[in-house]
């Protein structure tokens, strides 16, 4: 089955500064990779998708990039606001099928200071 | 207001003690999951449905049932609960597969003693 690794698990950066979380995928098949913001006490919520026939997708302070020959996919956010701590994931799936599954990372645990 | 609820959103019960964590989507969406969340591993998929009546073991079934006897509701049932299922219980939906937007609900925090 599919199998999602995502670095880093923590991530502090200062207010202002640009982060980046990396994922990779291991089935060449799936070809719908979300973004999910986990807020503390909350359930995770959508924040940006990419498909697979589309290399990178932005939406303002936000933009994900995928290479499906390295099968990676990363999320971008420039600018972080301290309310942009929080977890995030990322998750992979073949979308449709038998089952719409998504696979997701462990987590990446963001703090942004102030 | 588009939403997913869970009932009860904390619940410390015994070892053996049968539980029924309910889930209801107001969206018509025809997908709809049980994740759990524990700490290092993310999220894992538990069991899921396509539509009414129609439900498949995800990746950690042991020692869950559930049921789609309605499109709106999925509740989870442990049977016989043990310590190792003490974890955050994420129900998500879906508006049907292709890829697209799950919906989470707050999450249900279980602890068994």
């Amino acid at each position: 089955g599919e199998n999602v690794e995502q670095h880093p698990s923590t991530l502090s950066v200062q207010e202002g500064d640009s982060a980046v979380i990396k994922c990779t995928y291991s089935d060449s098949a799936s070809n719908y990779f979300p973004w999910y913001k986990q807020e503390l006490g909350k359930g995770p919520q959508l924040i940006i998708d990419i498909r697979s026939n589309v290399g990178e997708k932005k939406d303002q302070r936000i933009a994900v990039t995928l290479n499906k020959t390295a099968k990676h996919f990363s999320l971008h956010i420039t600018e972080t606001q301290p309310e942009d701590s929080a977890v995030y994931f990322c998750a992979a799936s073949k979308g449709g099928g038998s089952n719409y599954k998504l696979t997701f990372g462990k987590g990446t645990l963001l703090t942004v200071n102030p | 207001e588009a939403q997913v609820t869970q009932n009860p959103r904390y619940l410390i019960t015994v070892t053996g003690k049968k539980l029924t964590v309910t889930c209801s989507q107001n969206m018509n969406h025809e997908y709809m999951s049980w994740y759990r969340q524990d700490p290092g591993l993310g999220l894992r998929q538990i069991y899921y449905s396509m539509n009414v009546e129609v439900t498949d073991k995800g990746d950690v079934p042991e020692g869950y049932k559930v049921s789609r006897k309605e499109k709106r509701n999925f509740p989870l049932i442990l049977e016989s609960p043990s310590p190792n299922q003490t974890s955050l219980y994420f129900c998500a939906s879906s508006i049907a597969g292709g890829g697209g937007e799950q919906y989470f609900g707050p999450g249900t925090r279980l602890t068994v003693t």
